[in-house]
């Protein structure tokens, strides 16, 4: 069984620090998601990354995979309050019918 | 666009009741999937249906759970007889293609007492 872990699980800063977190697995993942949750929503969707050393950015997120795509890490430039919320890394592997495979998660806290 | 609609946002029950879980999802979208967070632990997989049938239930903890997805439109989920350990976040997903991006509900959250 593929164990994801995520660090640091509680992450609170100022607005317009930088951060990052990170998430580690068992064994190679397949298609790795981040995903976002705010309080009181489901996960969203925030980008997919399937290739080794692979780095995506979405606006002040910066996210990369391990050359043996068995880590990732997110990095938030100048992070807002916004930015809150509960950042959650998945696999979602052919071998078990595409169903994803989540971490805990670090929850992350942005004061203004 | 509606987005995938869960019902009830919260239900509080004894142990030994019976709770169902409602789960609307994304209009077209044949690929609906169960998924389920307890206190401490993470995000876990129960069930995948497309359209009607399921494709997958490899997560049902055990035989009190029940999915069910009428016609291949909503879904439901009946917890019977509830347990202390089935309190959690039960959150409702739904894909248009197999592969495709899962967008998830706010959630069902449930206190079994």
């Amino acid at each position: 069984t593929q164990l994801l872990e995520q660090s640091p699980q509680f992450l609170s800063i100022q607005e317009g620090e930088n951060l990052t977190v990170y998430c580690n697995s068992s064994s190679v993942f397949s298609s790795l998601q981040w995903y976002r949750q705010e309080p009181g929503e489901g996960p969203v969707l925030l980008v997919t990354v399937v290739t080794g050393g692979e780095v995506k950015k979405l606006k002040r997120l910066t996210f990369q995979f391990g050359d043996a795509r068995k880590d990732s890490s997110l990095h938030i430039t100048a992070a807002q309050p916004g930015d809150t919320g509960l950042y959650l890394c998945a696999d979602r592997s052919r071998g078990s019918n595409y169903k994803l495979t989540f971490g805990k998660g670090t929850l992350l806290t942005v004061n203004p | 666009e509606a987005g995938v609609t869960q019902f009830p946002s919260h239900s509080v029950i004894e142990k030994g009741q019976t709770v169902t879980l409602r789960c609307d999802p994304i209009s077209g979208h044949d690929n609906l999937y169960w998924y389920r967070r307890v206190m401490g632990k993470e995000i876990k997989f129960l069930l995948h249906f497309v359209k009607e049938s399921k494709q997958d239930e490899s997560g049902m903890p055990n035989n009190r759970f029940l999915a069910e997805r009428t016609g291949g439109t909503y879904s439901t989920l009946k917890v019977q007889p509830a347990e202390l350990e089935d309190s959690g976040v039960y959150f409702c997903a739904s894909s248009q293609t197999f592969f495709g991006e899962l967008f998830f509900g706010e959630g069902s959250r449930l206190t079994v007492l």
